[in-house]
This record gives C-alpha cells, sequence and structure tokens, in this order.
C-alpha cells in the first residue's frame, strides 16, 4: 500500500492528451514539491518532472505536470508509442522527518 | 554524463548483512545527496536514505534500525548495509543522486538484484 494514490493503469491512442493522477495528504503533496519518474521496461526510472512541474533538460514539453492541495497531475500530450511505460510520482513526507514517498505507479498503455 | 553502477552480492541468507556499493562515475560526488532506493513487486519504489558527501544520513524511519550508509570520497563511492535481512528485502536496489537536497533524483543506477533466500 503505496502513500501516495495512483491510478494502476491508463491508456490512450498515438496523438492523445493522457493524465495520470496522485493523490496524498498535507503532510506530503500538500507541503511539499512533486516529482515525476518514467520507468521503460527493464530500466532505470527516469527524472520526468521535478518541484510540481519543472522538465529537466531532454524531457520533451509534451509532459507537463501539476499540483493542486493534496492532489498532483501529469499530463502527456501528444501520445507517442515511446511513451508507454511506468509513471510513478512521488514527494517528501513532513511525517517523522520523511521519508520519499512514492506512488505505486500508473502503467500507460499505447493503444 | 554522470553514471552510476550499483554492486555486491546478488544472493544473502536471511538475518545476516546486505551489502552494495554505488561506484559514481563522469563526475564528483563532493556537493551531492546520495541516495538508496529499492524496487520490488510487492511494495513498489521504497526509499532507504540519504548520505550526503560530508558522511551525514538520513534514513527512512522504517529501516533506520538496520540501515547504515557510508562515503568514500576518494573513491567516488558511497555504500549500503542493511542487516537482519528477511526475504521481504529482496527488491532491485538503485543508488540515485540528489543534486540539491530537494527530494527528488535526476541520475540513477540500474540496479543490482538482490534475493534474500537460504
Amino acid at each position: 500500500q503505496s502513500v501516495l494514490t495512483q491510478p494502476p493503469s491508463a491508456s490512450g491512442t498515438p496523438g492523445q492528451r493522457v493524465t495520470i493522477s496522485c493523490s496524498g495528504s498535507s503532510s506530503n503533496i500538500g507541503s511539499n514539491a512533486v516529482n515525476w519518474y518514467q520507468q521503460l521496461p527493464g530500466t532505470a526510472p527516469k527524472l520526468l518532472i521535478y518541484t510540481n512541474n519543472q522538465r529537466p533538460s531532454g524531457v520533451p514539453d509534451r509532459f507537463s505536470g501539476s499540483k493542486s492541495g493534496t492532489s498532483a497531475s501529469l499530463a502527456i500530450s501528444g501520445l507517442q508509442s515511446e511513451d508507454e511505460a511506468d509513471y510513478y510520482c512521488a514527494a517528501w513526507d513532513d511525517s517523522l522527518n520523511g521519508p520519499v514517498v512514492f506512488g505505486g505507479g500508473t502503467k500507460l498503455t499505447v493503444l | 554524463q554522470v553514471q552510476l553502477q550499483e554492486s555486491g552480492p546478488g544472493l544473502v541468507k536471511p538475518s545476516e548483512t546486505l551489502s552494495l556499493t554505488c561506484t559514481v562515475s563522469g563526475g564528483s560526488i563532493h556537493s551531492y545527496y546520495w541516495s538508496w532506493i529499492r524496487q520490488s513487486p510487492g511494495k513498489g519504489l521504497e526509499w532507504i536514505g540519504y548520505i550526503y558527501y560530508t558522511g551525514s544520513t538520513n534514513y527512512n524511519p522504517s529501516l533506520k534500525s538496520r540501515v547504515t550508509m557510508s562515503v568514500d570520497t576518494s573513491k567516488n563511492q558511497f555504500s549500503l548495509k542493511l542487516s537482519s535481512v528477511t526475504a521481504a528485502d529482496t527488491a532491485v536496489y538503485h543508488c540515485a543522486r540528489d543534486p540539491y537536497g530537494l527530494w527528488y533524483f535526476d541520475y540513477w543506477g540500474q540496479g543490482a538484484l538482490v534475493t534474500v533466500s537460504s
């Protein structure tokens, strides 16, 4: 049972816009920044979005992040087949001086 | 390009100590926070803790009693020890870099599968 709640799966067709939600509480998302990771099969997670809505260099602007209250969302526009992966949200949790907590992951399928 | 590589035994017996080392190449270990994160089918991603290049640490409270991290700046390496392991500690263990102490990880190692079994 992950501290942050994500839907286990999501899907879309090429070119579509897909959103993945991440729900938390006042001790994590409500008071700290949210980060998103993409994990392609057989590889390590890759930083996709940091500090709620910032993209690292090299991440296409098709990926965007937002946060409101105790929830966050990752949006992928112009969906491509190579976007098929697992996506995880994460945030620091203030309770007990941490830890970093993750969502359970959302498997995105490009139909 | 910064690269991280985990190394250590892939099989550990129950009740023994898991030991892993992460070697950082293509960049310095100085001025960054270095974390261990594990991934198992049953529990997803779990942050184990971090060590700063100075040696200061912060561990996940749920694992704190069993975790020890250390850093060797001369070798550009940092290490993880997890004591009294059980089958529940079977996972892929990743090392990762937090560039500013802002709790996101911009570089990850490929991961090392550690199985706890007799």
